[in-house]
């Protein structure tokens, strides 16, 4: 199958600072990327969606200053934290798509905030 | 999007076939179901896609009655490797949003 990374695969930062996480696609162009978040013992919850060369869409409750969405590329898609706080520490996981097709998941990115 | 219902755990042993079952009444005429798998600490994976009777893959086989407003995902012969969260999902075909339900932890023992 189709094959997503990224990358950190785990931070630890200070509370206030800015951290940025990658996701890429690394065989096939995806029109549609996907972040979404997960606590401890939880389900995924879906963050937003970002299209190729257009904003994110996000869902409802989550802040698009804080969480800022870039999909440059049809290969990559950036979540950047803006000014951590220990209530953001969790595992965030993207998605990829190619048009119509399945959507194939990321390894992960597990975030501490100290 | 229809909402799912799956037992929250589920113990096995190693070898044995596993069957979970998943509830979705008020599924829409255009929905698919789709199950995932997910490890700790790791990004959730596919593992089989249906829309009625059945289907089967290398992994798993997928059961759906005639009403649709149930599947059964099952494993056949599953090892320690199977122990994982398992997420059963509907809406449409390869629809951007997916809405992950609290999941069955699947537990295997040796």
């Amino acid at each position: 199958g189709a094959v997503v990374s990224q990358h950190p695969s785990w931070v630890i930062c200070k509370s206030g600072t800015s951290v940025k996480i990658e996701c890429r696609s690394l065989d096939f162009q995806a029109t549609t990327m996907f972040w979404y978040r997960q606590f401890p013992k939880q389900s995924l919850m879906l963050m937003a969606t970002s299209n190729e060369g257009s904003k994110a869409t996000y869902e409802q409750g989550v802040e698009k200053d804080k969480f800022l969405i870039n999909h440059a590329s049809l290969t990559l898609s950036t979540l950047t934290v803006t000014s951590a706080h220990p209530e953001d520490s969790s595992f965030y996981i993207c998605s990829a798509r190619a048009m119509q097709e399945t959507q194939y998941f990321g390894p992960g990115t597990r975030l501490l905030v100290l | 999007l229809a909402k799912t219902t799956q037992p929250i755990s589920m113990d096995s042993y190693e070898g044995q076939e596993v069957n979970i079952t998943c509830s979705h009444n008020n599924i829409a005429t255009n929905d698919y179901i789709t199950w995932y798998q997910q490890f700790p600490s790791q990004g959730p994976r596919f593992i089989i896609q249906g829309y009625k009777t059945k289907v089967t893959n290398e992994v798993a086989s997928l059961f759906i009655p005639a009403d649709r407003k149930s599947s059964t995902l099952s494993l056949p012969r599953v090892s320690l490797s199977d122990t994982a969260v398992y997420y059963c999902l509907v809406g449409p075909y390869n629809t951007d949003k997916l809405i992950f339900g609290t999941g069955t932890r699947l537990q295997v023992f040796p």
